[in-house]
């Protein structure tokens, strides 16, 4: 089955600088990957994805890339805001099913 | 606003005692899942269900088990709880058609057993 190993555990930033967060997957047919946000005692909420036939996607000041070759695909987060302050979910959909195989998570403390 | 819920939103419980999660939404979507979060952990897959005569396995159901009541309804139990299924659970929703495959999450079960 599709294995997703997310890095770093935690991370901390001040307020201002970009946060990187990396993934890898394991599955060469995988096609979706999600990106998901959780706030202290909140459920994870979708914030950003990205299709197996795009290479890059941004929202304001968060984008995503993809690089099927490596299998590996990344979260960037510029200008960041003590509301970023979360943990934050890479996440793979299989090629022959929906299911979603998450990473283990990225704790993000963004510094005042 | 389309939602979906979760009850209890807490429990507390003993070793050996048969307990029961429910999920409710109102979304209309088809396939519901069950998730475990554990610190470190992520968030792993324990059972889902893409409509209301299907039924699969996760990752981690040893120890689980799933009933699909009705399109928005699933309800996740443990026959025999243990200290190691302490944990918080989440109920998930996403729709049938789409092919990427967002999901809805509730708000979530912490469950301890004793």
């Amino acid at each position: 089955g599709e294995n997703v190993e997310q890095h770093p555990s935690t991370l901390s930033v001040q307020e201002g600088d970009s946060a990187v967060i990396k993934c890898t997957y394991s599955d060469s047919a995988s096609n979706y990957f999600p990106w998901y946000k959780q706030e202290l005692g909140k459920r994870p909420q979708l914030i950003i994805d990205i299709r197996s036939n795009v290479g890059e996607k941004k929202d304001q000041r968060i984008a995503v890339t993809l690089n099927k070759t490596a299998k590996h695909f990344s979260l960037h987060i510029t200008e960041t805001q003590p509301e970023d302050s979360a943990v934050y979910f890479c996440a793979a959909q299989g090629g022959s099913n929906y299911k979603l195989t998450f990473g283990k998570g990225t704790l993000l403390t963004v510094n005042p | 606003d389309a939602d979906v819920t979760q009850t209890p939103r807490n429990r507390i419980t003993k070793t050996g005692k048969r307990i029961m999660l429910e999920c409710s939404q109102t979304k209309g979507h088809d396939r519901m899942y069950w998730y475990r979060q554990d610190p470190g952990l992520g968030l792993r897959l324990i059972y889902y269900s893409f409509d209301v005569k299907d039924i699969n396995k996760g990752e981690i159901s040893d120890g689980y088990s799933v009933s699909r009541q009705a399109q928005a309804k699933f309800s996740l139990s443990l026959e025999s709880a243990i200290p190691n299924q302490t944990a918080l659970y989440f109920c998930a929703t996403s729709a049938q058609g789409i092919y990427y495959n967002e999901q809805f999450f509730g708000p979530g079960t912490r469950l301890t057993v004793l």
